[in-house]
């Protein structure tokens, strides 16, 4: 099964906006299906941080903000807080409907 | 409480066998597709398996097929994964998650599986 591409890592100041993006191929984010997002603090679980390209779930602050464009999305972080120094992950299906992760991208704030 | 709780994860030696299970609640579960998730020490989420509501379709990632089975009693609201043939690199912690609309909207704590002789 094929992986989405992120970048390693990003970081900014407090304040700053920051961005992830997540590549896929024409037989995941390329085709129908939706780009969504996780975030996972250090030592939990994954939360689900931004679900079918752009929506964020109720509770999750609109610092947060994500897109979808081609086969390529990306997460958004504005004004950059020291809690939100975690992993982030983004999640596709692939055509033959196994589900598939982003590498992920560790964000350090500075 | 709306939860996912993991359980039976543990020490097994290459070649055995473990049974992992999933206990929901505060939520219906027979009307939801089920994954399970894993991650390696230090390393990134994979899919592994879901199952549909009735057991009908279950999915399996190129890695466990043949190995892991995916099931689900939907009258005592638990899935599981009995996992086979246990190589070093299935090492992880292993979590159970609610498939919303193609996304993992609830996640259990996880359960840690290592595979060592």
């Amino acid at each position: 099964q094929s992986v989405l591409t992120q970048p390693p890592s990003v970081s900014g100041a407090p304040g700053q906006r920051v961005t992830i993006s997540c590549t896929g191929v024409s037989s995941n984010i390329g085709s129908l299906y939706d780009v969504h997002w996780y975030q996972q603090l250090p030592g939990t679980a994954p939360k689900l941080l931004i679900y079918s390209n752009n929506i964020r779930p109720s509770g999750v602050p609109d610092r947060f903000s994500a897109s979808k464009s081609g086969a390529s999305a990306s997460l958004a972080i504005s004004g950059l807080q020291a809690e939100d120094e975690a992993d982030y992950y983004c999640q596709s299906y692939d055509s033959n409907f196994s589900g598939v992760f982003g590498t992920g991208t560790k964000v350090t704030v500075l | 409480e709306v939860q996912l709780v993991e359980s039976g994860g543990g020490l097994v030696q290459p070649g055995g066998s473990l049974r992992l299970s999933c206990a929901a609640s505060g939520f219906t579960f027979s009307i939801y597709w089920m994954t399970w998730i894993r991650q390696a020490p230090g390393k990134g989420l994979e899919w592994v398996a879901n199952i549909n509501p009735d057991e009908i379709k279950r999915d399996y990632v190129d890695s466990v097929k043949g190995r892991f089975t995916i099931s689900r009693d939907n009258a005592k609201n638990l899935v599981y994964l009995q996992m086979n043939s246990l190589r070093d690199e299935d090492t992880a912690v292993y979590y159970c998650a609610r498939a919303g609309h193609y996304n993992f909207d609830l996640w259990g704590q996880g359960t840690r599986v290592t595979v060592s002789s």
